[in-house]
């Protein structure tokens, strides 16, 4: 099962909209509404930001959103913080065979 | 509060094996899956497996099937990560997580991550 593909870097200014794609195939994330971005500040635990594609645990910030078209899911990021400087990972329940992969993660740089 | 607390750091060798464990407390523990992530240094996140600690299932990621073992003690609410053969590329910070949104072979996410446990296998 190969990774999902995302950016290696993004980048934005305090009070802009970011986006990170997460890229995969027909038999993970185009399949499964079952896509989770996970936040991991360096050191740190990785940290659940959204799970089922769209849907925020609670205490996560509404400033965080996903979506999904086709095989791409995608993480917004909007009123960026300072805090919000971080690496992010998507992951995509893989169903046939009930595997998880991940993306290579994204690190994201605020200006 | 639900928690997962993994034992500590381990420095082995080339050929060795060794065992992760991860003491899930603040929940019942039968009730979900876990599953074993590991992340070599300046590198991404990876899944290896997960377990069902009800009745021992289990299913592995192809890249560690022979290797790995995940078994797990219900009388004690820890589950084990065995990896055997140990190359120097092993070497990671190795996590246990959650399954939660039903059960594993239907899917779901990671919540909440054990703290990581690293592993340094040296030649």
């Amino acid at each position: 099962q190969s990774a999902l593909t995302q950016p290696a870097s993004v980048s934005g200014s305090p009070g802009q909209s970011i986006t990170i794609s997460c890229t995969g195939i027909s038999s993970d994330v185009g399949t499964y509404n079952l896509v989770s971005w996970y936040q991991q500040h360096p050191g740190k635990v990785p940290k659940l930001m959204i799970y089922e594609g769209s849907k925020r645990p609670s205490g996560v910030s509404n400033r965080f959103s996903g979506s999904k078209s086709g095989n791409t899911a995608s993480l917004t990021i909007s009123g960026l913080q300072a805090e919000d400087e971080s690496n992010y990972y998507c992951c995509s329940y893989v169903g046939s065979n009930a595997y998880w992969v991940f993306g290579g993660g994204t690190k994201l740089t605020v200006l | 509060q639900v928690q997962l607390v993994q034992s500590g750091a381990e420095v082995t060798k080339s050929g060795a094996s060794l065992k992760v464990s991860c003491k899930a407390s603040g929940y019942t523990f039968t009730a979900y899956y876990i599953h074993w992530v590991r992340q070599a240094p300046g590198q991404g996140l990876e899944w290896m497996g997960w377990i069902n600690p009800n009745n021992g299932g289990t299913n592995y990621a192809q890249k560690f099937q022979g290797r790995v073992a995940m078994t797990s003690d219900t009388s004690i609410g820890t589950t084990y990560m065995e990896l055997s053969r140990l190359r120097s590329d092993d070497t990671a910070v190795y996590y246990c997580a959650r399954n939660k949104g039903g059960t594993a072979p239907r899917g779901g996410w990671f919540d909440p991550w054990g703290q990581g446990t690293l592993v340094t296998v040296s030649s």
